[in-house]
């Protein structure tokens, strides 16, 4: 089975700054790659699809980047709304989901 | 709108069942795969199972194989969960989602399960 060891489990970080997640995967996974946002008490929220595609109606600070194995989100200017727990998860060929640790998010 | 409303959570007793719905809304149900998510209190998120669109396959985590089984019925817009020989690791909120290509698009609200004696 395929791990998702995303890094790290929490940071703090202030309004404006650019935040980084990564997201390695145990094995290759292509471009099967999607990002969540999650707010206390809420379902997840779809951000970013197949590595780099932002879904319809998520603001352009959020980005996706990566191949193989190695995988990135950026948020590229922090706001106070995005305070949250992202989640990286993967997909196999029979749609199985696998999902990282999981990063908390917080406002400095 | 697409909707997800997830429903039969609650408490029940470790080795008992219980049947999760999820009554789908707002897009053609039959068109899509579905997913059931689960995320234990103050933990990640787990995957449960998929099933196909129109039902002919389902996958499962080893967590829960020969005990969970997903179905659906696309007459009634309606996935189910079916949850044999529970026990207090099973406890979570359930999520249900919509798969739309590759990626779960779309979240229901979730369902509490809590397993206790």
């Amino acid at each position: 089975d395929i791990q998702m060891t995303q890094s790290p489990s929490s940071l703090s970080a202030s309004v404006g700054d650019r935040v980084t997640i990564t997201c390695q995967a145990s094995q290759d996974i292509s471009n099967y790659l999607n990002w969540y946002q999650q707010k206390p008490g809420k379902a997840p929220k779809l951000l970013i699809y197949d590595v780099s595609n932002l879904q319809t109606g998520v603001p352009s600070r959020f980005s996706g980047s990566g191949s193989g194995t190695d995988f990135t989100f950026t948020i590229y200017s922090l706001q106070p709304d995005d305070i949250a727990t992202y989640y990286c998860q993967q997909y196999d060929d029979f749609f199985a989901l696998t999902f990282g640790g999981g990063t908390k998010v917080e406002v400095k | 709108q697409v909707q997800l409303v997830e429903s039969g959570g609650g408490v029940v007793q470790p080795g008992r069942s219980l049947r999760l719905s999820c009554a789908a809304s707002g897009f053609t149900f039959s068109s899509y795969g579905m997913h059931w998510v689960r995320q234990a209190p103050g933990k990640g998120l787990e995957w449960v199972a998929v099933i196909w669109y129109d039902g002919s396959k389902g996958y499962y985590a080893d967590s829960v194989k020969g005990r969970f089984t997903i179905s659906r019925d696309n007459s009634k817009n309606t996935l189910y969960l079916q949850m044999n020989s529970l026990s207090v690791d099973d406890t979570a909120v359930y999520f249900c989602a919509r798969t739309y290509g590759t990626r779960p698009d779309y979240w229901g609200q979730g369902t509490l399960v809590t397993v206790s004696s």
